[in-house]
């Protein structure tokens, strides 16, 4: 079965930085792009951040530019991001997904989806 | 960055009922290999989103054969044959055609 587990996510004062992980199983992680999609409690969801399966590319959502760094440990089959400065519109529930793709070698749609974990920002 | 509209954004249902909804891109989801990179997730209560319908029409594996998906371009259409108890959520469909990717605001299913 393919998993997804994320961890890391818990209560944190504005300015401060947290790491989340997500462990994968039952893929080839090395082969897969990866993501990371936010929900902020009672909203709809957002993408944000994407890393090719080398980590030879990385994309930000424009809310997220310059203070999270998505990264990737093949070796150990997890996939984090760092999320520094953190500000209260950051407060969400963090799912990882896997990309698939089609041919454009983009990630295309999510599947399958972590159970998230919470990250709350508030002093 | 695309913009994605949904509608309805409520949609009350009768168990064995058809249901339908609507996504509305502000760019063109249609690649020039003909592909168009528009996607169905259903967010069940309390639940992770799972993906029902990807690259516009096709189903994904699991999802029952009452969900459909169809358009092209712009528009977008999700149809449950019969709806079902178990289909209440949030319907949202999201674009994969570029980045950001993103999201509609979804259509909240529940039964009438």
């Amino acid at each position: 079965d393919v998993q997804l587990l994320e961890s890391g996510g818990g209560l944190v004062q504005p300015g401060g930085s947290l790491r989340l992980s997500c462990a994968a199983s039952g893929f080839t992680f090395s082969d897969s792009i990866m993501s990371w999609v936010r929900q902020a409690p009672g909203k709809g969801l957002e993408w944000v951040s994407t890393i090719t399966a080398n980590s030879g590319s990385t994309y930000y959502a424009g809310s997220v530019k310059g203070r999270f760094t998505i990264s990737r440990d093949n070796s150990k089959n997890t996939l984090y991001v760092q999320m520094n400065s953190l500000r209260a519109e950051d407060t969400a529930l963090y799912y990882c997904a896997r990309c698939r793709v089609q041919t454009s070698g983009w990630c295309n749609w999510f599947d399958p989806w972590g159970q998230g974990t919470l990250v709350t920002v508030s002093s | 960055d695309i913009v994605l509209t949904q509608s309805p954004l409520s949609l009350p249902v009768t168990p064995g009922e058809p249901a339908s909804m609507s996504c509305r891109s502000s760019q063109s989801l249609l690649s020039s290999e003909g592909y168009n990179y528009l996607n169905w997730y259903l967010q069940k209560p309390g639940q992770s989103p799972q993906v029902l319908i990807y690259l516009g029409s096709n189903r994904a594996s699991g999802v029952p054969d009452r969900f459909s998906g169809s358009g092209s371009g712009t528009d977008f259409t999700l149809k449950i044959s019969r709806v079902e108890a178990e289909d209440v959520g949030v319907y949202y469909c999201m674009q994969g055609r570029q980045a950001p990717l993103t999201f509609g605001g979804g259509t909240k299913v529940e039964i009438k």
